[in-house]
This record gives structure tokens, C-alpha cells and sequence, in this order.
């Protein structure tokens, strides 16, 4: 099923790189949001933007970087600022001015740090 | 400060019997309430949403301004209804705020 994908599924990295999770939305959606799934602690928003070259941090940002050159993509790098990077990300996204204020979720990437 | 809480962390049940998840929240204004599932190797989908009042798949949850609550409830649980459920509020800039998450384990 289509919508929102995120790549890779599965993404390794040693202490001190840096990696980019990808995702791609083709629902024409004005926001795209970053959470961060840890057990036991629920989701966390990392980044999010509302518009096209616009974005804003959001709980946990630090170690984090976002982009948001094109309105389908919203890549998240993690930086090796990142003191705990290994856990399960999800991208979602949502429509601009519906009151209905719902979020459709990619199938997440799950990173781990060697 | 806004915030969700979802005080079980790990809830099991037989198949048949109710089940409630319990959701509390702390909002200064009107909040707007969701109930989010993820079955297992799925994505995390909405369930309902409290504006719409409705039921899915056998679900149901009240808004409680008083007790500031929202539990999601079924009378009969079933198996495959086993899964994570988030419980999240959306506050007024669009974003959600997840509580922690309760595992639902519906055995046969």
C-alpha cells in the first residue's frame, strides 16, 4: 500500500556516523512529522514541518537534522550527536486545515547502532 | 503541561471477556482524542477518534472532560484484537502527544 514509505526497513550504523532515514509521502499532505518509538515510552516527535522549507523541533531534536526541500520528502539524518540513536522511527503526515487532524504513518525503520 | 497517560503498560485477556485501556490527559482547552493501533508487523493506523462518536471494530470510547479520560472499551474482546494501542491528543499547533502505549494480549 502506498501513501507514506520509508526506507531502509532495516538500517545498521557504527558509533559516529552519521544516516539519513528516508520518507516520501505521496498524498499530496502539507505536514510531515518525525517520532522517535522506544518501548515503554510511546512516541516521541522528534521534528515536524508543517510547509515546504519550513520546520520546527519537537521534543527530542537534539542529535537530530531534518530537511524539507520538496513537499513529498521530509528526510531525517541522525547525527552521531545522538547519544542513543537505536530505535524504531516513524514518518507520518497529514492535510493542512481538515479538522479532522489526522496523521497517516509510514512502516518505520528500525536503526541500530553497532 | 499537556500530557496523555496510559497506566497499564501490559493488559491480557480471554477471548470474551471486556476490556477497557485506560487514557487520561491533561489539556488546557478542548482537546481533540485519538485511539491509535498497531498490529503486529503493521503500520500504526488510527481506530477512532472521539469527534466522530462512532465504533470500530467493536470499539468504543467516551470522551470524560470531567475525569479527564478517555478509555477505549469492548464488550467481547477477540483475539485478533491483540495488539499495541496508543492513546494521543492533538494540541492546538496539529501535533500529537502519545501516551506511553498498552500492550493488549487477547488469549484463547
Amino acid at each position: 500500500d502506498g501513501g507514506i514509505t520509508q526506507s531502509p526497513k532495516y538500517l545498521f550504523r557504527k558509533e559516529g556516523q552519521n544516516v539519513t532515514l528516508s520518507c516520501e509521502q505521496n498524498l499530496n499532505h502539507d505536514a510531515m512529522y518525525w517520532y522517535r518509538q522506544d518501548p515503554g515510552q510511546g512516541l516521541r516527535l522528534i521534528y515536524y514541518s508543517q510547509i515546504v522549507n519550513d520546520f520546527q523541533k519537537g521534543d527530542i531534536a537534539e542529535g537530530y537534522s531534518v530537511s524539507r526541500e520538496k513537499k513529498e520528502s521530509f528526510p531525517l539524518t541522525v547525527t552521531s550527536a545522538q547519544k542513543n540513536p537505536t530505535a524504531f522511527y516513524l514518518c507520518a503526515s497529514k492535510t493542512s486545515g481538515s479538522f479532522l487532524n489526522e496523521q497517516f504513518f509510514g512502516p518505520g525503520t528500525r536503526l541500530t547502532v553497532l | 503541561a499537556q500530557r496523555v497517560t496510559q497506566p497499564e503498560k501490559l493488559l491480557s485477556v480471554f477471548k470474551g471477556a471486556p476490556v477497557e485501556l485506560k487514557c487520561n490527559y491533561s489539556y488546557s482547552g478542548s482537546p481533540e482524542l485519538f485511539w491509535y493501533v498497531q498490529y503486529s508487523r503493521q503500520r500504526l493506523q488510527l481506530l477512532l477518534r472521539h469527534i466522530s462518536r462512532e465504533s470500530i471494530k467493536g470499539f468504543t470510547a467516551d470522551l470524560n472532560k470531567g475525569e479527564t479520560s478517555f478509555h477505549l472499551k469492548k464488550p467481547f474482546a477477540q483475539e485478533e484484537d491483540s495488539a499495541m494501542y496508543y492513546c494521543a491528543l492533538t494540541d492546538q499547533g496539529g501535533k500529537l502527544i502519545f501516551g506511553q502505549g498498552t500492550e493488549l494480549s487477547v488469549k484463547p
